[in-house]
């Protein structure tokens, strides 16, 4: 079945710099690759997702890229601010009309004033 | 915070004891799923559902049993056969249209002493 790595685990930026997030995934047939950000203590929320047939897709300062080939994607955001501060989490599915998304361990994003 | 509901949002149960968590949605959405958090390890399915009177077993779904009796509602029972339900319990649900993003609900935190 379809397994997801995330890294890194936990980020800690200065409030300004851009922050990366990447995932690999291993079955080749995945093509919908969201991303959640969980505030302490809240419920999961989609902030950007990607479909296989686009390379990449931007959202004010947030950006998703994907590497079909290499089966890797990636969460952009520029001009951190503290507000950032959250857990992102990557997923992974193939769109087979039933969508079983498979979650990577999450990375703890600390922007710091 | 509408939508989708879950309660309580703390529960304390005695090892041994079956507990059931409550889902409710009132976003006509037909697909439902359980997902389980742990520290560093993500979200887990645990159960999904298509449709009223169907579910099928996720990723972790030994100890657990669901019910999907009415299209709003995904009650989580954990049985005393799990052997480690101490857990913060996601339910989520999904529009069988062509939007692609899972809904959270707010979660539960189980703990079993």
């Amino acid at each position: 079945g379809e397994n997801v790595e995330q890294h890194p685990s936990t980020l800690s930026v200065q409030e300004g710099d851009s922050a990366v997030i990447k995932c690999t995934y291993s079955d080749s047939a995945s093509n919908y690759f969201p991303w959640y950000k969980q505030e302490l203590g809240k419920r999961p929320q989609l902030i950007i997702d990607i479909r296989s047939n686009v390379g990449e897709k931007k959202d004010q300062r947030i950006a998703v890229t994907l590497n079909k080939t290499a089966k890797h994607f990636s969460l952009h955001i520029t001009e951190t601010q503290p507000e950032d501060s959250a857990v992102y989490f990557c997923a992974a599915s193939r769109d087979t009309g039933f969508q079983k998304l498979v979650f990577g361990t999450g990375t703890r994003l600390l922007v710091s004033p | 915070d509408g939508g989708i509901t879950q309660s309580p949002k703390y529960l304390f149960r005695k090892e041994g004891q079956n507990v059931t968590l409550s889902c409710e949605q009132n976003l006509n959405h037909d697909a439902m799923y359980w997902y389980r958090q742990d520290p560093g390890q993500g979200l887990r399915l645990i159960y999904y559902s298509q449709i009223v009177n169907d579910f099928q077993k996720g990723d972790i779904a030994e100890g657990y049993s669901v019910s999907r009796e009415k299209k709003e509602s995904f009650p989580l029972t954990v049985t005393s056969a799990q052997k480690n339900p101490t857990a913060f319990y996601l339910c989520a649900s999904r529009t069988s249209g062509s939007s692609y993003e899972q809904y959270f609900g707010p979660g539960t935190r189980l703990t079993v002493t």
